[in-house]
C-alpha cells in the first residue's frame, strides 16, 4: 500500500490569488494524478502528473489555470491560479504504486475562495 | 471514452436491512471496475474491484458486487447493513491503466438505527 500526504488540508483564499497544493507519496510510485471534487459532485480527473515533463490534462482543464509539477517520482504540486468562488472544491492527489492494481488517495485539500 | 452512472444520489436504509447501490458504465474498451468508499471526514478507500475471473467479488466487510457485462453494470450489495456503513460510495472504471479512474457521481448511504 501507500500513504499519500497532502497539504494543506484546507485553506481559505481571496479571489484572484493562487493556491499550491503539495502531494508526497511514501512508496515507489508509477503514476500520479490530480482530481477535483466539487460540492455535491463526484471526482473529476484534472490531469496526470508526468515526471520531468508537462502534465497531461483532461478535457476542460488547462495548464494556465492548473499548473502541475512533478520534479521526482514521489512528489507533485498542483496550483490553482487566479482563484474564483467556482474553484471552491476538494482537490485530491492520487498515486498508483508498482505492482498494485488500485490507486491510493490523499485526504484532500478543501479550498474555499472568498 | 469511459463513463460511470450512479443513479441513486442518496439511499436511506434501516440497520440490518439489505441494500443495493447501482452502478452502470459505458466503455469502448475492456474495463476494470472498482468501488471506493469515503467515510465522513476521511479519504477515499478501495472497497472492492473486478479485474477478471469470477464476476462476483467480495470485500472484507460483507459487501459484494457483480460484474454483468451484458447489462454493463457493477451493482454493490450488502445483505445486512450496519450503522458504520454510513458513507459515500463511488463506482469507478479504469481502462487498463489501473491507476487512472473515471468516477460516478457517488451514492450517499445513510443507515438509520
Amino acid at each position: 500500500s501507500a500513504v499519500i500526504s497532502q497539504k494543506p488540508s484546507r485553506d481559505i483564499c481571496q479571489r484572484g490569488t493562487s493556491l499550491t497544493i503539495q502531494c508526497q507519496v511514501d512508496s515507489q510510485v508509477t503514476m500520479m494524478f490530480w482530481y477535483r471534487q466539487q460540492p455535491g459532485q463526484s471526482l473529476t480527473l484534472i490531469a496526470t502528473a508526468n515526471q520531468g515533463s508537462e502534465a497531461t490534462y483532461e478535457s476542460g482543464f488547462v495548464i494556465d489555470k492548473f499548473p502541475i509539477s512533478r520534479p521526482n517520482l514521489t512528489f507533485s504540486t498542483l496550483t490553482v491560479s487566479n482563484l474564483s468562488p467556482e474553484d471552491s472544491s476538494i482537490y485530491l492527489c492520487s498515486a498508483g504504486v508498482w505492482r498494485n492494481t488500485e490507486a491510493f488517495f490523499g485526504q484532500g485539500t478543501r479550498l474555499t475562495v472568498v | 471514452a469511459q463513463s460511470v452512472t450512479q443513479l441513486d444520489s442518496q439511499v436511506p436504509v434501516f440497520e440490518e436491512a439489505p441494500v443495493e447501490l447501482r452502478c452502470n458504465y459505458s466503455s469502448s474498451v475492456s474495463v476494470y471496475l472498482f468501488w471506493y468508499v469515503q467515510y465522513p471526514n476521511q479519504g477515499l478507500q478501495l472497497l472492492l474491484k473486478y479485474l477478471s475471473g469470477s464476476t462476483l467479488v467480495e470485500s472484507i466487510n460483507g459487501f459484494e458486487a457483480e460484474f454483468n457485462k451484458s447489462q454493463t453494470s457493477f451493482h454493490l450489495r450488502k445483505p445486512s447493513v450496519h450503522i458504520s456503513d454510513t458513507a459515500e460510495y463511488f463506482c469507478a472504471v479504469s481502462d487498463g491503466n489501473f491507476n487512472k479512474f473515471y468516477f460516478g457521481s457517488g451514492t450517499k448511504l445513510n443507515v438509520k438505527p
